[in-house]
């Protein structure tokens, strides 16, 4: 049981330049979350698909887009890389459902990007 | 939307000692309260948890209570050791649906930094 699983581990990029997180979890959750850590201010929700099919945006979007490819997997682009966005970057899945009692995350071990 | 306040951002004791994190929120209809624990190079892990029904929640060494009339929340640890020095984050949520289906947002605080020296 992997829980949750990112790649790449490491990334840097040239600012200008595109890429995609990746983002899996085996656990059967609804939900999955991306998060972003900066130093001395926690994490910040960029966007999150409550359920398979649905993406909403979080605290922090612009610069972003996700696609919930299906239940499974919720990637994370950069169209257009920026400095600003060096970080490191965490995808999160949660179960959440009907009369069940709350769960916390499980997160992955993240991503470290480098813009340049 | 929700606003999770953390302190303090450094903590440092001795092994053996107490250690307190508290966090305040602003959104009263937040309803569930996780704690994470994050070491170096890894990302955060639940280890404890508490819902607005409860008032305090205790597993082994680690203890967290919860004031809704006040809104904070905290994390208690004793018998402090070298291994539970780590970053803690605390959290808020609002169970919300959509669509059918149930989820929540986790608002994290700033995160504190426990050192435990031997």
């Amino acid at each position: 049981n992997a829980g949750v699983t990112q790649t790449p581990k490491f990334q840097v990029l040239k600012t200008g330049q595109s890429m995609t997180l990746q983002c899996a979890q085996d656990m059967n959750h609804n939900s999955m979350y991306w998060y972003r850590q900066d130093p001395g201010m926690g994490l910040r929700l960029i966007y999150y698909s409550a359920s398979e099919g649905t993406t909403d945006k979080g605290e922090v979007p612009n610069g972003y887009n996700v696609s919930r490819l299906n239940k499974r997997e919720f990637s994370l682009r950069l169209e257009s890389a920026a400095p600003s966005q060096t970080s490191v970057y965490f995808c999160a899945s949660s179960l959440w459902g009907g009369l069940l009692t709350n769960y916390g995350y499980t997160f992955g071990s993240g991503t470290r990007l480098t813009v340049v | 939307g929700e606003n999770v306040e953390q302190h303090p951002s450094t903590l440092s004791v001795q092994e053996g000692d107490s250690a307190v994190i508290k966090c305040t929120y602003s959104d009263s209809a937040s309803n569930y309260f996780p704690w994470y624990k994050q070491e170096l190079g890894k990302g955060p892990q639940l280890i404890i948890d508490i819902r607005s029904n409860v008032g305090e929640k205790k597993d082994q060494r680690i203890a967290v209570t919860l004031n809704k009339t006040a809104k904070h929340f905290s994390l208690h640890i004793t018998e402090t050791q070298p291994e539970d020095s780590a970053v803690y984050f605390c959290a808020a949520s609002i169970k919300r649906s959509a669509g059918g289906t149930s989820y929540g947002k986790l608002t994290f605080g700033q995160g504190t930094i426990l050192t435990v020296h031997p």
